[in-house]
C-alpha cells in the first residue's frame, strides 16, 4: 500500500535561511506527488507538482522540489525563506485505479519563518 | 472565478444533532472529496465520489454520510453516530477519467466544534 513520510513535523528556520521539508514515500507502481501549502485555518493551496519527465520541479512562491526514484524521495527546498512562508505543508502522493483516484497524505510540517 | 466554495466556515453541533457542510464547485471537475484535518494527523478521507450518483467510503467514513445529485455539489453530514465530530473538515475536487492524475483543487475548509 502506498504511504508518505514526512520526517520532521516542525522545522524552525531564521529568515533568508534556506530551507529543505523531507518527504519519503513508498509505491509499488508509477507515482504523481505533490506538495501542498496550508495557511492558519485555510483550505490547501498546490505548491507544485511532479508528473513525469524532468525530476527537478519548481512551484510557486519560489519553492522547488527534486523526485527521486531510487530514495523515493520528493524533498521540497527553498534557498530564502520570507516570514510569510510561516505555514504547514504537505505531501502526497497519488493512487490512480480504476479511472478514478485519490490522494494519500503525509502527517504535514510546520515551518517556522522566525525574523 | 472558478473555484469550491465551502459553507459556513464556521458551524457548532449540539450533543444528538445531524448537521450538514456543503461543498459547491464551479470547476467541471467529476471527481470530489471530502477529508477530516486533526492537530498532528494529517489529512483523513472520509468520502469520495468520481461521478454523480456514486460515492466511496474512505478510511473514516462511520459516522458520515454524502450525497451527490449533482456534479457541482457534494455535501457532507455530520450524524449524531459521529462522537467526536470536532475537526476542521475540507473538500476537495478533481478531474477524472483516463490519464487524469489526480490533481486535487481544495475549498476553505469548514471548522466544526461541539457546543
Amino acid at each position: 500500500a502506498q504511504s508518505v513520510t514526512q520526517l520532521d513535523s516542525q522545522v524552525p528556520v531564521f529568515e533568508e535561511a534556506p530551507v529543505e521539508l523531507r518527504c519519503n514515500y513508498s509505491s509499488s507502481v508509477s507515482v504523481y506527488l505533490f506538495w501542498y501549502v496550508q495557511y492558519p485555518n485555510q483550505g490547501l493551496q498546490l505548491l507544485l507538482k511532479y508528473l513525469s519527465g524532468s525530476t527537478l520541479v519548481k512551484g510557486i512562491n519560489g519553492f522547488e522540489a527534486e523526485f527521486n526514484k531510487s530514495q523515493t524521495s520528493f524533498h521540497l527546498r527553498k534557498p530564502s525563506v520570507h516570514i510569510s512562508d510561516t505555514a504547514e505543508y504537505f505531501c502526497a502522493v497519488s493512487v490512480i485505479y480504476n479511472q478514478g483516484g485519490k490522494l494519500i497524505f503525509g502527517q504535514g510540517t510546520e515551518l517556522s519563518v522566525k525574523p | 472565478d472558478g473555484g469550491i466554495t465551502q459553507s459556513p466556515k464556521y458551524l457548532f453541533r449540539k450533543e444528538g444533532q445531524n448537521v450538514t457542510l456543503s461543498c459547491e464547485q464551479n470547476l467541471n471537475h467529476d471527481a470530489m472529496y471530502w477529508y477530516r484535518q486533526d492537530p498532528g494527523q494529517g489529512l483523513r478521507l472520509i468520502y469520495y465520489s468520481q461521478i454523480v450518483n456514486d460515492f466511496q467510503k474512505g478510511d473514516i467514513a462511520e459516522g458520515y454520510s454524502v450525497s451527490r445529485e449533482k456534479k457541482e455539489s457534494f455535501p457532507l453530514t455530520v450524524t449524531s453516530a459521529q462522537k467526536n465530530p470536532t475537526a476542521f473538515y475540507l473538500c476537495a475536487s478533481s478531474i477524472s477519467g483516463i490519464g487524469a492524475k489526480n490533481i486535487q483543487y481544495f475549498g476553505a475548509g469548514t471548522r466544526l466544534s461541539v457546543l
